[in-house]
């Protein structure tokens, strides 16, 4: 069974320009979660869709916006890219709207703003 | 809101040896989740024990117990048996669950450096 599938794996993007980071969930999986992990602030929730609906967002600014689509797979763009912005972000699925499966994570994509 | 505390920044153990890693949590729920996750060099997060807050019972998988005290909103990982295969960062994470609304959210610790000796 194939896991969480991020892409791309890396990302160098240059300060105002926006990028789309994709994750597809194992397959079955309903509800994808988003999170930036960076050396300072650690892991931080970005937000978590399920069947196509955002039902939480994290403490980020509008740049940052997702959205899933009816096969679950989930997309998340940064727009105006900021030197800060440069984090792993992690993307984990699970199957139903419950913690049972707790939440299964992608290797994540490393994007570097210059 | 909720906080997680892990005051180890690293830890070390002998192959073979136990380790206990700890985490404190603050939160007015009564029910929730508690996670540990490890993350190697890959970066991958991976799952190693899920504690419910409503069973008193701690959890285990295998090598790995946790010691749950919900008074004490503590929930320490132990290791048994360390392989140098356990090397990784560990996160304790929080899983609210009040309202229905608040899956996929976690809430995560510094994380802990766990090295392990041959």
């Amino acid at each position: 069974k194939a896991g969480v599938t991020q892409t791309p794996r890396y990302l160098i993007k240059t300060r105002g320009q926006q990028v789309t980071l994709s994750c597809s969930p194992i397959s079955g999986h309903r509800s994808v979660s988003w999170y930036q992990q960076t050396p300072g602030q650690g892991l931080q929730f970005l937000f978590e869709y399920f069947s196509e609906t955002q039902r939480n967002k994290g403490n980020f600014p509008g740049r940052f916006s997702g959205r899933q689509f009816s096969n679950s797979r989930s997309e998340m763009n940064v727009s105006t890219l900021e030197l800060g912005d440069s984090a792993l972000y992690l993307c984990a699925s699970s199957p139903r709207a419950d913690y049972d499966y707790g939440y299964t994570f992608g290797s994540g994509t490393r994007l570097t703003v210059v | 809101a909720q906080t997680v505390t892990q005051s180890q920044p690293e830890m070390s153990v002998q192959e073979a040896e136990t380790v206990t890693l700890s985490c404190t949590y603050d939160t007015s729920e009564s029910d929730y989740y508690l996670f540990w996750y490890k993350q190697p060099p890959s970066r991958q997060m991976i799952l190693v024990i899920r504690q419910e807050a409503y069973k008193q019972q701690n959890a285990t998988e295998n090598r790995f117990s946790v010691n749950f005290q919900k008074a004490a909103k503590s929930f320490s990982l132990k290791i048994s048996d360390s392989q140098l295969g356990d090397a990784a960062m560990y996160f304790c994470a929080y899983g609210p669950t009040a309202g229905g609304t608040s899956y996929g959210k976690l809430t995560f610790g510094q994380g802990t450096i766990l090295t392990v000796h041959p």
